[in-house]
C-alpha cells in the first residue's frame, strides 16, 4: 500500500537554481515527516524533517513545506549544487513504530 | 562514533535458499529498523526490533523474520527465496524508533538466481 507517493522519478535542474521535490500522503494519522538523502553505494541520510503541528522548517539550502489539508510536503533546495545530486526519499510515521517511505525522486543539478 | 554496519555487502543466492544478513547499530542505538528497497517501490518496512523484542512488522510474508540481541545486533533471515527477493536490503538504527532520525547502513544487495 503506497500510503507515501513520490509520483516524479526524476528531475533536473541547472545549478543554482531552485529544486523542488513533492511528495503526496494518504494516511491522516500521519504526524511526522522527514526527507532522506541517498547516493549510490550508500543508505540514505537524514536531511531535514517536520512534525504535523508546523507547515514550514528550514535549514539552511533546505526547506519542508507542508500542507496538511492537502495531504502534500515538498523540499525546496535553493540555491541547488551538483552534490545535491542524489535520490531523496520522502518519509512519513504516525506515531508509531514503522515509517513509510516514497519510491524517490532523482535529482539531478547540471553545472 | 561508528555507524550502521551491514555484512555481507552482496550476496548471491540461489532460488530455493536461505539467507541470513547482519546489521550492528550505532553504539547506544537500541532501535534496529530492516527495509526492502526496489526499483520503483521505495523503502519497503519489513520489521522494527527495540531491546530486542519486535515492535512492529510491515506487510512481508512469514518467510521473513529478524532477531536482536542484547548487544542490539539484528539479524533478517529469508527462508526459501525467490527471485522477487532480489533487493537492497536496509538497516537503520535510531535511538527511539523508526519515528525519530534514523541512521542507515550501506546495505546488503542480494540478487536470487
Amino acid at each position: 500500500d503506497q500510503q507515501v507517493k513520490q509520483n516524479s522519478p526524476s528531475l533536473s535542474v541547472q545549478e543554482g537554481r531552485i529544486s523542488i521535490l513533492n511528495c503526496d500522503y494518504t494516511n491522516s494519522m500521519f504526524d511526522y515527516f522527514l526527507w532522506y538523502k541517498k547516493y549510490p553505494a550508500e543508505g540514505p541520510t537524514f536531511l531535514i524533517s517536520i512534525s504535523s503541528i508546523k507547515d514550514k522548517n528550514e535549514d539552511g539550502r533546505f526547506t519542508v513545506f507542508l500542507n496538511k489539508s492537502a495531504k502534500h510536503l515538498s523540499l525546496h533546495i535553493v540555491p541547488s549544487q551538483p552534490g545535491d545530486s542524489a535520490v531523496y526519499f520522502c518519509a512519513a510515521s504516525a506515531g508509531n513504530n514503522d515509517m513509510r517511505f516514497g519510491a524517490g525522486t532523482r535529482l539531478t543539478v547540471k553545472p | 562514533k561508528a555507524g550502521v554496519t551491514q555484512t555481507p555487502r552482496y550476496l548471491i543466492k540461489t532460488r530455493g535458499q536461505q539467507v541470513t544478513l547482519s546489521c550492528s547499530p550505532i553504539s547506544g542505538h537500541r532501535s534496529v529498523s530492516w527495509y526492502q528497497q526496489t526499483p520503483g517501490q521505495g523503502l519497503q518496512f519489513l520489521f522494527e526490533y527495540f531491546s530486542e523484542t519486535q515492535r512492529n512488522k510491515g506487510n512481508f510474508p512469514g518467510r521473513f523474520s529478524g532477531r536482536q540481541f542484547s548487544n542490539s545486533r539484528s539479524e533478517m533471515n529469508v527462508s526459501t527465496l525467490e527471485l522477487g527477493d532480489s533487493a537492497l536490503y536496509l538497516c537503520a538504527s535510531s535511538l527511539g524508533g523508526p519515528a525519530y532520525e534514523q541512521y542507515f547502513g550501506p546495505g546488503t544487495r542480494l540478487t536470487v538466481t
